[in-house]
C-alpha cells in the first residue's frame, strides 16, 4: 500500500505570497492532520480534517486554512508569506481520529 | 495548555548497551501513546504505541506506560548507530472531544561506536 505523499517537496517563495501545499493520504485513510516541524518549535499541530470537516485546530493565525476533498486528498494554503513560516510541512494521515498516524515526507518552504 | 516534556538531550550512549528515552504528559484523559523516530532531514516514522499500563516489546524496542505517574517511556536494547536519530513520543489528547496528538520537543539519541 502506498503511503503519504506530499507535494511538491521542496518550495521557495518571498515574503507576501501565498502557497498551497497538497497531501494525498494512504489508501482508506480517512483523517489528515498537518504539522509545521521548525528547529525551535519542533511540531506543532496545525489542523486535522475527518471525512472533509475539520475536527481540531491548532494555535496558528487565520492565514493557514486548509480543506479536504472527497477522496480524502487535502491541501493547506498559508497566505501572505512570512520569514517565520519557513518551516518543514508535514501531512501525516490514520483511518480514525482514535488510531495511529503516518506521516508524509513532507514540504520544506523557504520564505526569503 | 496540554503538554508532552521530553528531555532535549543529546543522549550520548555506547554501542550495544541500552538506551532509556522519557516522556511525561499532562493529560491525565489521555489514552494512547507513541513513539516516532525522526532521522535528520527526514519525517517521523512510527516505532511503537501503546494504550495499556505496563510494557510493551517489539524487537530491541520496549515502550513503558504508567498513567497513574503520566510517565511513558522507551528502552532501546542492544543500541546499534543507526538508532541515532531524534526520538518524539506524541500523545493523542482529547481536546474538547476532538483528539489530537501533541507531540514532545524531542530527544536526540546518539549512539556511540
Amino acid at each position: 500500500k502506498a503511503g503519504v505523499t506530499q507535494t511538491p517537496r521542496y518550495l521557495i517563495k518571498t515574503r507576501g505570497q501565498q502557497v498551497t501545499l497538497s497531501c494525498s493520504p494512504i489508501s482508506g485513510h480517512r483523517s489528515v492532520s498537518w504539522y509545521q516541524q521548525t528547529p525551535g518549535q519542533g511540531l506543532q499541530f496545525l489542523f486535522e480534517y475527518f471525512s472533509e470537516t475539520q475536527r481540531n485546530k491548532g494555535n496558528f493565525p487565520g492565514r493557514f486554512s486548509g480543506r479536504q476533498f472527497s477522496n480524502s486528498r487535502s491541501e493547506m494554503n498559508v497566505s501572505t508569506l512570512e520569514l517565520g513560516d519557513s518551516a518543514l510541512y508535514l501531512c501525516a494521515s490514520r483511518t480514525g481520529l482514535q488510531e495511529t498516524q503516518y506521516f508524509g515526507p513532507g514540504t520544506r518552504l523557504l520564505v526569503l | 495548555q496540554k503538554e508532552v516534556e521530553q528531555n532535549s538531550g543529546p543522549l550520548s550512549v555506547p554501542e550495544g548497551a541500552i538506551a532509556s528515552l522519557n516522556c511525561t504528559y499532562s493529560d491525565r484523559g489521555s489514552q494512547s501513546f507513541f513513539w516516532y523516530r525522526q532521522y535528520s532531514g527526514k519525517s517521523p516514522e512510527l516505532i511503537m504505541f501503546i494504550y495499556s499500563n505496563g510494557d510493551k516489546e517489539d524487537g530491541r524496542f520496549t515502550a513503558q506506560l504508567n498513567k497513574a505517574s503520566q510517565y511513558v517511556s522507551l528502552l532501546i536494547r542492544d543500541s546499534q548507530p543507526s538508532d541515532s536519530a531524534t526520538y518524539l513520543c506524541a500523545v493523542n489528547e482529547a481536546d474538547f472531544g476532538n483528539e489530537k496528538l501533541t507531540f514532545g520537543t524531542g530527544t536526540r539519541l546518539t549512539i556511540i561506536p
